[in-house]
């Protein structure tokens, strides 16, 4: 059973970057999926951010993509999210996802229990 | 950006009760609509891809239906643990969206 888990510091200061692991178990981050980011600001809808393939491969959410890296490290088993010159806007949940690879359809199969990371001073 | 429109933005019924959730994509995404249900303060879970596949595991109360750009959802036999948030995702193209969710609660 694939499970997937987020790191990081849960508060962060505006202007500063935001930083997210997310650690899988259960599964290979070299197996053909992709991985992503989804994030829910308190109350909110979802909303996409980006993904990264194992050779790094990336796409990311134009709206974000200014300030969006996501990079891989397959011998810990880990991709990771960084999103620079934050504001209050982007405090939200975020969550790690697997994207299914077999049908096609971008459904996203497995999810991290999510990450609160508040924008503040 | 392809807008994924939601309706209701809530219900309320009763435990037993059948009900429709419908999801209307800006423009045709063929069957790249995927399902999700969310309980409050957890992650999203995946119920239907590809618009009317049942994920392995969800019950098969859950079905869905539809393509191009009108979907629905439907719960035949609602039960107590379905009271939750059920969001619409589009995979058809980037950036992938979502409908801005439909809470299901309790009458």
């Amino acid at each position: 059973q694939v499970q997937l888990q987020e790191s990081g510091p849960g508060l962060v200061k505006p202007s500063g970057t935001l930083s997210l692991t997310c650690t899988v178990s259960g599964g290979s981050i070299s197996s053909n999926n992709w991985w992503t980011w989804v994030r829910q600001p308190p109350g909110k809808g979802l909303e996409w951010i980006g993904k990264v393939y194992h050779s790094g491969g990336t796409n990311y959410n134009p709206s974000l993509k200014s300030r969006v890296t996501m990079s891989i490290d397959k011998s810990k088993n880990q991709f990771s999210l960084n999103l620079s010159s934050v504001t209050a806007a982007d405090t939200a949940v975020y969550y790690c996802t697997r994207v299914a690879s077999v049908s096609g359809n971008y459904e996203m199969d497995y999810w991290g229990q999510g990450a609160l990371v508040t924008v503040s001073s | 950006d392809i807008q994924m429109t939601q309706s209701p933005s809530s219900l309320s019924a009763f435990v037993g009760d059948r009900i429709t959730i419908t999801c209307r994509a800006s423009q045709s995404i063929g069957t790249y609509l995927n399902w999700y249900h969310q309980k409050a303060g957890k992650a999203p879970q995946l119920l239907i891809y590809g618009a009317s596949n049942l994920q392995s595991g969800v019950p098969s109360r859950f079905s869905g239906s539809g393509s191009g750009t009108d979907f629905t959802l439907t719960i035949s036999t609602l039960q107590p643990e379905d009271f939750a948030t059920y969001y619409c995702q589009q995979g058809y193209s980037t950036p992938k969206t979502f409908g801005q969710g439909t809470k299901v609660v309790i009458k």
